[in-house]
């Protein structure tokens, strides 16, 4: 069956260094994969969309890189800030039908 | 930006009433909106496929009788828990998928369902 797997344990860092979630998935390729932010008691947030021909995307202090032979993506936060603090989640088009599957999502907290 | 908007966001009623969930998607046409649940730390799972003008796709072990989906115009799809109970009590969730293509999903805040 498919999976999709993000590190199921919350992630503590220090303000001011670099975060790295990670989204693994077996048994497909995806045409892309996405990454989300969730507030506690919100709807998710589209951060970043990245393609199977695309090995790395950018924006701002944010950097996604997608390895299709591994089968994951890392998503990077550098110089964090506690207002980075929230539950990120990646997802993929497991269907093709443009219907999206989601991970568990890590939990991200940026002390101060 | 893209913006979905859901109303409620919090309900709370007895066991045995239908809520009625509305989503809006409020600067851009969705002729496909999607429906999520989310339970305390798990990922959202997906519900149904609504198709603006034709029947909702229900994901394998979602009753459609229970869910009801319409989506009667290109801004606005909306779900009907039918006689909820206590096990229906989560967190629902939409999106819309914007008509102009090559766009990611946009979700609303989501409804707090508490059935007492």
């Amino acid at each position: 069956s498919q999976k999709i797997e993000q590190n199921s344990e919350a992630l503590n860092i220090q303000e001011g260094k670099t975060a790295t979630l990670t989204c693994n998935y077996t048994n497909y390729s995806p045409a892309y994969l996405q990454w989300y932010r969730q507030d506690p008691g919100r709807g998710p947030v589209f951060l970043l969309l990245i393609r199977e021909n695309e090995k790395e995307k950018r924006k701002e202090r944010l950097k996604v890189t997608f390895d299709t032979t591994l089968k994951q993506s890392l998503f990077h936060i550098t110089a964090s800030q506690p207002a980075d603090s929230a539950t990120y989640l990646c997802a993929l088009d497991i269907s093709g039908y443009s219907t999206l599957t989601f991970g568990k999502g890590t939990m991200l907290l940026v002390s101060p | 930006g893209a913006v979905v908007s859901q109303h409620p966001s919090r309900v709370i009623c007895k066991s045995g009433t239908s809520v009625k969930i509305e989503c809006r998607s409020l600067d851009f046409q969705a002729t496909t909106m999607f429906w999520y649940r989310q339970f305390p730390k798990q990922s959202l799972m997906l519900m149904a496929t609504s198709n603006e003008g034709s029947k909702a796709t229900y994901e394998q072990g979602v009753e459609k009788d229970k869910f009801l989906i319409n989506h009667a115009s290109l801004t606005l799809s909306t779900l009907t828990v039918t006689s909820a109970h206590p096990e229906d009590s989560s967190f629902y969730i939409c999106s819309a998928r914007d008509n102009r293509g090559n766009q990611p999903q946009h979700f609303g805040d989501g409804t707090r369902l508490s059935i007492l």
